[in-house]
């Protein structure tokens, strides 16, 4: 049930840079939430914006969301090695809150 | 306990097989999910458990089958299976409550020969 797009699909970058991906969604949401894959393992939990905010910060990450555009950023600032991951954005629909991820954008950070 | 256990990390079955695999969290979230992902691909949502109950099942074909035994344990029984269903399979649990996020085991990696 994949729900929406990401781009760019990759991203790479020196370290200290910011990153910034950007996510679109289909359907009315009850939140949008954007999550850390490394090497096909398991997805970490990043930050969760409701459908009523349109900013959050969570200490390097900054994410925006715009429902009139159904569309949300993830903004990581002053990027380390360590970011290097799949970073999926996963908007749970108001409707039958199924949680359902975009393609996911890839960043490698260069050190 | 802040995590969700996937047992095995690893399976490789033939398509004859029956095999399980396991997931289990101790947070007392009342929701829990299943996954499917493929690779270079994100997750696909398989099956939903609330309160122990069955709530979404997204048309998966009836060689998955889910089994919740208690509010901790979560099952995929496996039977008879493709290879094109090789994939990650992750389990996710959560407080069962909208605006909360979802915990994520490590997941098992399936392979179907």
């Amino acid at each position: 049930s994949q729900q929406g797009e990401e781009d760019p699909q990759a991203l790479s970058i020196q370290e200290g840079e910011n990153a910034t991906m950007n996510c679109s969604y289909k359907t009315s949401i009850n939140n949008l939430q954007w999550y850390r894959q490394n090497s096909g393992r398991g997805l970490v939990h990043l930050i969760l914006i409701r459908s009523n905010e349109r900013e959050k910060h969570s200490g390097r990450l900054r994410v925006t969301l715009d429902t009139s555009k159904k569309s949300s950023s993830l903004l990581i600032t002053a990027s380390r090695a360590a970011d290097t991951a799949s970073y999926f954005c996963a908007s749970l629909s108001i409707n039958d809150y199924k949680l359902s991820f975009g393609a996911g954008t890839t960043v490698t950070v260069r050190a | 306990d802040t995590e969700v256990t996937q047992t095995p990390k690893h399976l490789v079955m033939g398509m004859t097989n029956k095999k399980s695999l396991k997931c289990e969290q101790h947070m007392g979230h009342r929701a829990m999910y299943w996954y499917k992902q493929k690779a270079k691909k994100p997750p696909e949502l398989m099956f939903v458990y609330s309160y122990e109950k069955l709530s979404i099942n997204e048309s998966v074909p009836s060689r998955f089958s889910p089994e919740c035994p208690n509010s901790s344990l979560l099952n995929l029984h496996l039977h008879a299976l493709q290879p094109e269903d090789s994939a990650l399979y992750l389990c996710a649990s959560s407080p069962g409550r909208a605006n909360y996020g979802y915990t994520f085991g490590s997941g098992t990696r399936l392979t179907v020969v």
